[in-house]
């Protein structure tokens, strides 16, 4: 079956850098774009960027821009989010999630999901 | 960038039926999808496309979208579908990007 499996939480200090990682298994990696979303404590989704897993482009929310990387490797099925630079209210889950269309129909969806990673930062 | 608005928190009586809203200029553009997100859990697809369920979503969740609303209904609310929803679509304003709504928190009196 299709599914996302993500790295284990991780604990950082002010001013680190964090990669989490999320393996796809059960369809073709490099034919879907993967996003990620985070989630603070107690509040809800917020998008951060896709990766094109087959040419490696990516796109950022704009208030990431310079703090994220999105990359890929393709002999292991494997797309990371690194953040750097990290602050305390950057604490929060992590989510990968395959990206789904329908043509050009405008139809877009995110399923499934990894099972998210928790990031911590504090010194 | 565009925004999504949903109220934060709606209830239902056991076994009635609730709608759930979702507001904002990029659904004149791209439909939403939405997801379901219990405490701990990862998001669930429940809804996307004009009205199109994943397999293992009951049929008592449905969408509709009309303008710059979209709508998730749930008929015969039970009370495992307790839980926060939220609804995405595309951002339409040309970035590239991606927008949630803020949540909606449902409780199944």
């Amino acid at each position: 079956q299709v599914q996302l499996v993500q790295s284990g939480a991780e604990v950082k200090k002010p001013g680190a850098s964090v990669k989490v990682s999320c393996k796809a298994s059960g369809y073709t990696f490099t034919g879907y774009y993967m996003h990620w979303v985070r989630q603070a404590p107690g509040q809800g989704l917020e998008w951060m960027g896709r990766i094109n897993p087959n040419s490696g482009g990516t796109n950022y929310a704009q208030k990431f821009q310079g703090r994220v990387t999105m990359t890929r490797d393709t002999s292991i099925s494997t797309a990371y989010m690194e953040l750097s630079r990290l602050r305390s209210d950057d604490t929060a889950v992590y989510y990968c999630a395959r990206e789904q269309k329908y043509g050009s129909s405008g139809w877009y969806w995110f399923d499934p999901w990894g099972q998210g990673t928790l990031v911590t930062v504090s010194s | 960038s565009s925004e999504l608005t949903q109220d934060p928190a709606v209830s239902v009586a056991l076994g009635q039926t609730v709608r759930i809203t979702c507001q904002g200029d990029s659904l004149r553009s791209y439909y939403a999808s939405w997801y379901q997100q219990k405490p701990g859990q990862a998001p669930v697809l429940v809804i996307y496309g004009k009205n199109n369920r994943p397999s293992g979503i009951p049929d008592r969740f449905s969408g509709s979208s009309s303008g710059n609303t979209a709508s998730l209904t749930i008929t015969g609310a039970q009370a495992e579908d307790e839980a926060d929803y939220y609804c995405n679509s595309r951002d339409s304003s040309g970035n590239h990007g991606w927008v949630f709504g803020g949540g909606t928190k449902l409780t199944v009196l």
